[in-house]
């Protein structure tokens, strides 16, 4: 069974970097069949596509973020991990990983979600 | 870029009640629309893929349809458990994708 479960520090300071790994059992990111992602959702708000990569290591960023952001894989833990850099109160979210389908390109498995909240 | 913009924002309804929420995209995405249902302090749960393809484990009571620009998500009686926020996502772009604003099912 596809598990998704992400991880990280739940309080970041403004202007600091935020990092988060998902960890990924019951299949390998080494797969040509899917991509995997990263989503935000603001609390009460709507989700946000942050960005993608691909086994082959080509990685996909929302315009809006993408000066900011960094997706980066660990093939041997079978995780890939997310940066933020320059993060404000703008950037607090629930983040969640997700694995997506390389056709239809939707989010089919997704980790529970974590809470960033950036402040002082 | 494409917009997504779900109607309505919010609805109150009753068990038993067929729901329609719809989705416009800004530009045609062909079929390329998908939608989730999130409930409070869970992650989102694909429902329909392709615009009209049921997730495995998905009750049929759930149903997609449309095309090119304007899409629907229909609940032919709602339950109980369906009271939750529901989301469009399109993907014509993979992968890339935006999700619409939502729509908060709520019990009349």
């Amino acid at each position: 069974q596809m598990q998704l479960q992400e991880s990280g520090p739940g309080l970041v300071k403004p202007s600091e970097t935020l990092s988060l790994t998902c960890g990924v059992s019951g299949g390998s990111i080494n797969t040509s069949s899917y991509y995997w992602g990263w989503i935000r959702q603001p609390p009460g708000k709507g989700l946000e596509w942050i960005g993608t990569f691909y086994h082959t290591g080509d990685t996909y960023y929302n315009p809006s973020l993408k000066s900011r952001v960094t997706i980066s894989v660990d093939t041997s833990k079978n995780q890939f991990s997310l940066t933020l850099t320059s993060v404000t109160a703008a950037d607090t979210a629930i983040f969640y990983c997700a694995r997506q389908d390389l056709r239809r390109g939707y989010f089919d498995y997704w980790g529970q979600g974590t809470l960033v909240t950036v402040s002082s | 870029d494409i917009q997504m913009t779900q109607s309505p924002s919010s609805l109150s309804a009753s068990v038993g009640d067929r729901v329609t929420i719809t989705c416009r995209a800004s530009q045609s995405i062909r079929s390329f629309l998908n939608w989730y249902q999130q409930k409070p302090g869970k992650a989102p749960k694909l429902l329909i893929y392709g615009a009209s393809s049921l997730q495995s484990g998905v009750p049929s009571r759930f149903s997609g349809g449309g095309s090119g620009t304007e899409f629907t998500l229909t609940i032919s009686s709602l339950q109980p458990e369906d009271f939750a926020t529901y989301y469009c996502q399109e993907s014509y772009i993979t992968p890339r994708g935006t999700f619409g604003g939502g729509t908060k099912v709520e019990i009349k």
